[in-house]
């Protein structure tokens, strides 16, 4: 069965101390892993799609990774406007199966 | 450019009432999602469409749940005699692809649905 694990479901951070948030997934065909960001009361933003292990992408203080197994979204010194839920999602034929999120706090 | 747009943003309901939810997805975007997403959890699939056919409703929890895209733009959840376990933020997204996977799709801000 198709499953995505995040970790960790919580994280607190200082302003400027960086941290990875990790997610773990099994799926029969990986035709695509996306990051998403979830701001309350909003609905999620698209953040990275990786298609290949191997394969990194970077926005700002965000980098995304990906492994055969896992993916790893790397924030280099936060700032508190980070602050979300971070969801992860796997394509499988069309519907895309998402993690529970990790959510970040970075406070000053 | 334009994002996807949902309506109502918010909806209280009456148990056992009916309830339509509507979605604007980005224009010419071919593919088009429902997810549920309960307090807490990450979203999940209810149904999707390509242009105007429902090509997969295996998520659709149970047969007072219907959706429609009658000219493969704008879209209908409609929900009949809600109960409270319906109560969730319904997501609508929409992508450019129309097969094969692997594309981008776009999330709206979700309806809030809270049934009484």
């Amino acid at each position: 069965e198709d499953q995505v694990t995040q970790s960790p479901e919580a994280l607190r951070l200082q302003e400027g101390e960086s941290s990875s948030l990790n997610c773990s997934y099994t799926v029969s065909g990986l035709r695509g892993l996306f990051w998403y960001r979830q701001d309350p009361g909003k609905g999620p933003e698209f953040l990275f799609t990786l298609y290949s292990a191997g394969e990194e992408k970077e926005k700002e203080r965000l980098k995304a990774t990906l492994t055969k197994k896992e993916s790893f979204l790397h924030i280099t010194a936060p700032k508190p406007e980070d602050s979300a839920t971070y969801l992860c999602a796997v394509d499988n034929t069309d519907k895309l199966i998402f993690g529970t999120g990790t959510r970040l706090q970075v406070f000053p | 450019g334009a994002g996807v747009s949902q309506s109502p943003r918010y909806k209280v309901a009456k148990r056992g009432q009916d309830v339509a939810l509507r979605c604007d997805p980005i224009s010419g975007h071919v593919s088009l999602f429902w997810y549920q997403q309960a307090l807490g959890q990450g979203p999940e699939f209810l149904t999707y469409f390509q242009n105007e056919a429902q090509l997969d409703k295996s998520g659709l929890p149970s047969d007072r749940f219907f959706a429609e895209r009658p000219e493969g733009s704008v879209s209908t959840l409609k929900i009949q005699r809600t109960q409270q376990e319906d109560s969730a933020v319904y997501l609508c997204a929409s992508s450019l692809g129309s097969s094969g996977g692997g594309f981008t799709q776009y999330f709206g801000p979700g309806t809030r649905l809270l049934v009484l």
